[in-house]
């Protein structure tokens, strides 16, 4: 496993709305995917994954999109809490090699 | 146990002194991984242990830098040499198929 890259982009959205992170994966034989949360002083949570065949999946609050063209990952969160502000890590998997995306700082405004 | 457990939570420590950090992966679980994230960062991979394999040390930033695993399941993670860049949270996680589990983590400090 390696990190892609270690700069940490913020994005910031009004509770009650809906949230929207990206994440760009390298490998096109990465064959299931991950996104963890990581609040603030403890590890990273696992959220939600999807397998390479399926290019949507939803959990509560939680919606998974996979674009294989672009190598493209994104998390949606629906009707932002102030309990969601947290970072954002997206991990590809291929075999056990774990690759983590540089991650998203998910701030939420009152 | 139930989940992976890092010992110590935090550690302060003099520059030039060795320091060991030790992770307790879940039972049953054959990879483990160990990560640096510094304040505000993302995280950066040190070493990689699957089962009997060789580890992947190719994240390990110097060789001050060093990771055991004994017997399959506990893991030691040792800086020599410390220095105030070393300064990190320094997290454990193991799996054992495709999800990975982390620890809480050992805050390193180094004065």
């Amino acid at each position: 496993g390696e990190s892609v890259g270690l700069h940490l982009p913020t994005l910031s959205v009004q509770e009650g709305d809906n949230s929207i992170i990206n994440c760009a994966y390298s490998n096109s034989a990465s064959d299931y995917f991950i996104w963890y949360k990581q609040e603030s002083g403890k590890g990273p949570q696992f959220i939600i994954d999807i397998r390479s065949n399926m290019d949507k999946r939803q959990g509560q609050r939680v919606t998974v999109l996979l674009n294989k063209t672009v190598k493209h990952l994104s998390l949606q969160i629906a009707a932002t809490q102030p309990g969601d502000s947290a970072v954002y890590f997206c991990a590809e998997i291929y075999g056990q090699n774990f690759v983590f995306g540089p991650g998203t700082r998910l701030s939420v405004l009152p | 146990g139930a989940g992976v457990s890092q010992s110590p939570s935090n550690k302060v420590t003099e520059k030039g002194k060795d320091v060991e950090l030790r992770c307790d992966p879940i039972s049953g679980h054959t990879a483990l991984y160990w990560y640096r994230q510094s304040l505000g960062q993302g995280l950066e991979f040190l070493i990689y242990f699957q089962g009997n394999s060789a580890p992947d040390k190719s994240g390990l930033p110097s060789d001050r830098f060093s990771a055991e695993r004994t017997g399959g399941s506990v893991s030691t993670l040792t800086i020599q040499r410390t220095q105030q860049e070393d300064s990190a949270v320094y997290l454990c996680a193991s799996s054992l198929d495709t999800r990975a589990f982390f620890g809480q983590g050992t805050r390193l400090t180094v004065v």
